[in-house]
């Protein structure tokens, strides 16, 4: 398995406070993903990353910021956490190859968030 | 914008018995499909994937997909599951720029012993 951690893992927060998740990868990969997991919605792009402070959003990036500073960091924030927020959150990485074609992603292990 | 459709959302199967999932994607240019699994608790982890050539793809724990390019689709097929492949099965489609990808809803395979 590729070196992909998540922290934290489990978090309870309430509505209106802000909300930073970390991803952290020891695969030198130069894309990192953001998702957010929900029944009935498959796994949903919200930020990704093309390089170092290289960003941009996905399909659900409303309420969320993301931000990275070293090639292993990948930062999810949400703003100010709703309750429609609440999700499982998986960061994912890929190497990209130069030689086009798309390189399958590696997955860390996931953050379920709750908000209350 | 490409999208991805899964037609079954929950299958059941007694063990023993083939497994086929159906996926149908959206896009007009040149893509690169994938089919990941997630057992119960874990992450994503890929089963197979299609960028060229061979349209019939074999993946890890004797899973396969065909891509029939005329079609639109890249089903995923098993001829005998066991019970530890229940899991929720992904489809996704990758094109355009940033190695992005567009994954399906996803399909929750039970399988009884």
């Amino acid at each position: 398995d590729a070196g992909i951690t998540q922290s934290p893992r489990h978090k309870v927060t309430e509505t209106g406070t802000p909300v930073t998740l970390r991803c952290h990868q020891t695969e030198n990969h130069r894309y990192m993903y953001w998702y957010r997991q929900d029944p009935g919605h498959g796994l949903r792009l919200i930020h990704y990353s093309y390089g170092v402070k290289d960003t941009d959003k996905g399909e659900v990036s409303d309420g969320y910021s993301v931000s990275r500073s070293k090639t292993e960091d990948f930062l999810l924030t949400l703003e100010s956490a709703t309750s429609s927020q609440t999700s499982v959150y998986f960061c994912a990485t890929s190497s990209g190859g130069g030689t086009g074609g798309f390189y399958e992603q590696y997955f860390g292990p996931g953050t379920r968030l709750t908000v209350t | 914008a490409q999208s991805v459709s899964q037609h079954n959302h929950h299958v059941i199967l007694s063990e023993a018995a083939s497994l086929e999932l159906g996926c149908n994607y959206s896009y007009g240019g040149t893509v690169n499909l994938f089919w990941y699994v997630q057992y119960p608790g874990q992450h994503l982890q890929l089963l197979l994937k299609y960028f060229s050539g061979d349209p019939l793809v074999k993946g890890i724990k004797g899973f396969e997909a065909e891509f029939i390019k005329s079609k639109f689709s890249f089903n995923l097929r098993k001829p005998s599951v066991q019970w530890s492949d229940t899991a929720e099965y992904f489809c996704a489609v990758g094109s355009g720029g940033y190695q992005k990808v567009t994954f399906g809803i996803g399909t929750k395979l039970q399988v009884i012993p």
